[in-house]
Order: structure tokens, then C-alpha cells, then sequence
């Protein structure tokens, strides 16, 4: 059954530094998503990616974050210079038109 | 602006019994409902998507009704089991590929 697979499952780093996380969502999906969630609180959205761009985004995704489909294959959100209020679960989903999403495992974000 | 309200108080129940949990909404029209679940740690899991012009969906045992006059959407699970016991997120959806989520209600299932 195709998957949505997220890298790396947990990723440890210093405050200020740069983080790529990295999702290959179901290979024939057009909606592309990347949602947070800070432990014991709700799943926020992020962004969503339509058509190779940026179709929707929250006031959470300021300029200090930001996503590519580089290679038609891989979704990365990147933080530029963490913060230590960064530190959550980032997951990734993926829909096609009209219908459910298929999110990943996740990747826990631990900014110290 | 728009709201998703989901009962953030956990919902504690029998086994067996049916739990019914509620998803209301306003600054919305949406074309579809989804049902999530969530565990701990774990990703969304879909369950269940109505449409605006359906009144009432199920699979197995779960039913979920979708009321747009009242702009409101209920999820039940009947006979439900302590394997049911996770937080579930319902999410309006329509105008656009936004698909965001309420604060989902937690479901505990006691033998």
C-alpha cells in the first residue's frame, strides 16, 4: 500500500541552525502539506503545495520557513534558524483531488 | 475568521457503549467532512469523508452525520472497544486545498 514516508524520524540540533526535513509523498498526489504539532496541543497547518508553488500558508509559516519540491519526488520543509519554540512533530501528508490525506510518521523536531 | 470547535474535555466510556463526538464550525462552506484518527506519537489516520449532500455515512461501526444548516458534523462509534481509545480530529474542507484540523476530542474506551 502506498505510503507517505518521512526523514529523519527524530532530528536533534542546536538553536540557530538550519533544519531539512524530508517527506516523498505518494507519487501520484497533486496537494502537498506540512503540519505541526507541539506536544500536547492540536495539529496546525502549516503550508500547502499545489502545482509546484505554495497554494496556502499560515501565519506560522513565516520567512524563516520554507518548502520545495526539488526533484518531482521529495517535499522538504526547511527552517532557516531554529528556535527553540520549533521544537514539535512535523508531519507531512499528501492528497489527490477532492479526497482524503495520507500523512507520515512524522519527524520530531528537538531544538536545544 | 474561521473556527473549527471540537469538545477539547476528554470523553470517557464503557466498553460497548456508543461514543458520539461533536465537530462545529463557523466562517465555513465546506464541500466535505473528514474524520481523523490520531494516536500518540502517530500521524492522522483517515476514517471517514461525507459529502455536502449527504446526510449521514458508515462504515463498520462508525456513522458520521453532516448537518451544513447547522454547521455542524457527529461521529459515532457503536459497541466501542478500548482499541477505539485515541484523540479524533475532524477537519471541514472545501474552497480550496487548506485542510486544516479542529483541536480534536480525546476518546478513552474503559473495560
Amino acid at each position: 500500500e502506498p505510503e507517505v514516508t518521512q526523514t529523519p524520524s527524530h532530528q536533534v540540533t542546536q538553536m540557530g541552525q538550519e533544519v531539512i526535513l524530508r517527506c516523498v509523498p505518494i507519487s501520484n498526489h497533486l496537494y502537498f502539506y506540512w503540519y505541526r504539532q507541539i506536544l500536547g496541543q492540536k495539529v496546525e497547518f502549516l503550508v500547502s503545495f499545489y502545482n509546484n508553488e505554495i497554494s496556502e500558508k499560515s501565519e506560522i509559516f513565516d520567512d524563516q520557513f520554507s518548502v520545495e519540491r526539488p526533484d518531482g519526488s521529495n517535499f522538504t520543509l526547511k527552517i532557516r534558524s531554529t528556535k527553540l519554540e520549533d521544537s514539535a512533530m512535523y508531519f507531512c501528508a499528501s492528497r489527490w483531488e477532492n479526497t482524503e490525506a495520507f500523512f507520515g510518521q512524522g519527524t520530531r523536531l528537538t531544538v536545544v | 475568521s474561521q473556527k473549527i470547535e471540537q469538545n477539547s474535555e476528554a470523553l470517557n466510556i464503557q466498553e460497548g457503549k456508543t461514543a458520539t463526538l461533536t465537530c462545529n464550525y463557523t466562517n465555513y462552506s465546506p464541500a466535505y467532512l473528514q474524520w481523523y484518527r490520531q494516536d500518540p506519537g502517530r500521524g492522522p489516520v483517515f476514517l471517514l469523508l461525507i459529502r455536502e449532500n449527504e446526510k449521514e455515512k458508515r462504515k463498520e461501526r462508525l456513522k458520521v452525520t453532516f448537518d451544513t444548516t447547522l454547521k455542524q458534523s457527529l461521529f459515532h462509534i457503536t459497541a466501542s472497544q478500548p482499541a477505539d481509545s485515541a484523540t479524533y480530529l475532524c477537519a471541514p474542507t472545501g474552497g480550496g486545498n487548506k485542510l486544516t484540523f479542529g483541536t480534536g476530542t480525546q476518546l478513552k474506551v474503559e473495560l
